[in-house]
């Protein structure tokens, strides 16, 4: 059974700072890694969707990796804003899942101006 | 592009009753996902629906069940309400493939009282 673990739990970081935030996965038969962010009480923004065969995906302030063998992701935030605080969630979507994700337990992040 | 709409965005019943949550998802998309949020469990698969099929399936009781519309609007019915049913429900669409990115609702809020 696939479990997806994310630390820190949560993070707080003065402002500008670049800071990283980590997923790990137990099983490594996975088809793509998604990173979303979700602020409180609201649904789920996409962030950054890495394909099992790439390395990294970039977008803007954002940068996410991939090492499939060792079951790590990682998100980094580059020149962190009061307006990044969120909570960040990484999923995966195994090889036979169809369009199931599987989601990490979360890193809830806080930005201070 | 309207995103994924989901109504009712709050809803309030009580133990026993049942409950009806829809969700129109992004033009074109033809596969709807549901999720169940809550703070000790996190984020839970319910099920997919693509083209009108249940396509997956999570480990949730006969209680909870969906349908697909040839419109790709979905449904998610919960029948006998239990308190443990409250929870932040979310759907998602995609175009279907397993390597589309997911676009998540703002979720429909259920409270059980």
């Amino acid at each position: 059974k696939q479990e997806v673990t994310q630390i820190p739990a949560a993070l707080s970081v003065p402002e500008g700072e670049n800071l990283v935030l980590n997923c790990s996965f137990t099983d490594s038969a996975i088809y793509n890694l998604q990173w979303f962010r979700q602020d409180p009480g609201k649904g789920l923004t996409s962030l950054l969707l890495i394909q099992s065969s790439q390395r990294e995906q970039t977008s803007g302030r954002l940068n996410a990796s991939l090492d499939k063998s060792s079951g790590r992701s990682t998100l980094y935030i580059a020149a962190s804003q009061p307006g990044d605080s969120a909570t960040y969630l990484c999923a995966v979507r195994m090889n036979t899942g169809f369009q199931k994700l599987v989601f990490g337990t979360g890193t809830r992040l806080l930005v201070s101006p | 592009k309207a995103g994924v709409t989901q109504t009712p965005r709050y809803l309030i019943k009580t133990r026993g009753q049942q409950v009806t949550l829809s969700c129109s998802p992004i033009s074109g998309h033809r596969s709807v996902s549901w999720y169940q949020q809550t703070p000790g469990q996190g984020l839970q698969f319910l099920f997919e629906y693509f083209s009108e099929t249940q396509r997956n399936k999570g480990n949730f009781p006969g209680r909870f069940s969906g349908r697909q519309f040839s419109n790709s609007r979905s449904e998610m019915n919960v029948s006998t309400l239990e308190l443990g049913d409250s929870a932040l429900y979310l759907c998602a669409s995609s175009l279907g493939s397993s390597s589309d990115i997911q676009y998540f609702g703002a979720g429909t809020r259920l409270s059980v009282l």
